[in-house]
């Protein structure tokens, strides 16, 4: 699986758009990035995920790069529910779907 | 809520002993997926099923085993339990097994003593 890289942490004001990025630079032609998020030990949570376009859901907006090597997941009015770590995951390609998590970014809405 | 239930909610034993943890997974879904999250390790991937048949896995440990019945349901048996056990196990399910959102159950909290 590609390896991902995430800030460790972020803050955002209440009601204004938070940028998420990641960088999958080792990405393969088939392989997807997904977004989870997990709100403090409760069970991750899937958000959306892509394959090379631009895709948008009630949630959130997902922003890869041309190139692939790099995505912004955006959130576009933020609340302070949605204070939680933000995993970027890349999955996929032949027959290997298990989610590998890395440490994730900790975003926190500030009021 | 995800449609996804586990039980128990929470466990406390003994080292030496062993538990089954539970997970229903979501009406229609095929797959389930077992992770550990441990403070030190982070959030793990153990063992994942399609319909019945183990299809994938992690980095289970062998005093651990899985399996899911015909109904779908799956079982997580932990053995020979040691203090560094101790972790939140989350059940996902997925609607086949391949390129498609995971959904989580609320976790079970293990407990050694």
């Amino acid at each position: 699986d590609a390896k991902t890289t995430q800030p460790p942490s972020m803050d955002c004001a209440e009601g204004r758009a938070a940028n998420l990025p990641c960088n999958h630079s080792t990405i393969s032609g088939n392989e997807y990035v997904y977004w989870y998020r997990q709100i403090h030990s409760q069970g991750p949570q899937y958000i959306i995920h892509g394959l090379k376009n631009n895709e948008t859901n009630e949630m959130a907006s997902l922003i890869i790069t041309e190139d692939r090597k790099s995505s912004t997941l955006i959130l576009p009015h933020a609340t302070l529910r949605d204070t939680a770590v933000y995993y970027c995951i890349v999955m996929g390609g032949g027959s290997n779907y298990k989610l590998t998590f890395g440490k994730g970014t900790l975003l926190t809405v500030n009021p | 809520d995800s449609g996804v239930t586990q039980t128990p909610k929470h466990l406390i034993t003994a080292t030496g002993q062993r538990v089954t943890l539970r997970c229903s997974p979501r009406s229609g879904d095929l797959s389930v997926y077992w992770y550990q999250q441990s403070l030190d390790q982070g959030l793990q991937f153990l063992i994942q099923y399609y319909n019945g048949e183990e299809r994938a896995k992690g980095n289970i440990l062998e005093r651990f085993s899985a399996q899911q019945f015909p109904d779908l349901h799956s079982e997580l048996n932990l053995s020979s339990l040691e203090l560094g056990d101790s972790a939140l196990y989350f059940c996902a399910s997925s609607r086949m097994g391949g390129d498609n959102e995971q959904f989580f159950g609320p976790g079970t909290r293990l407990t050694v003593l």
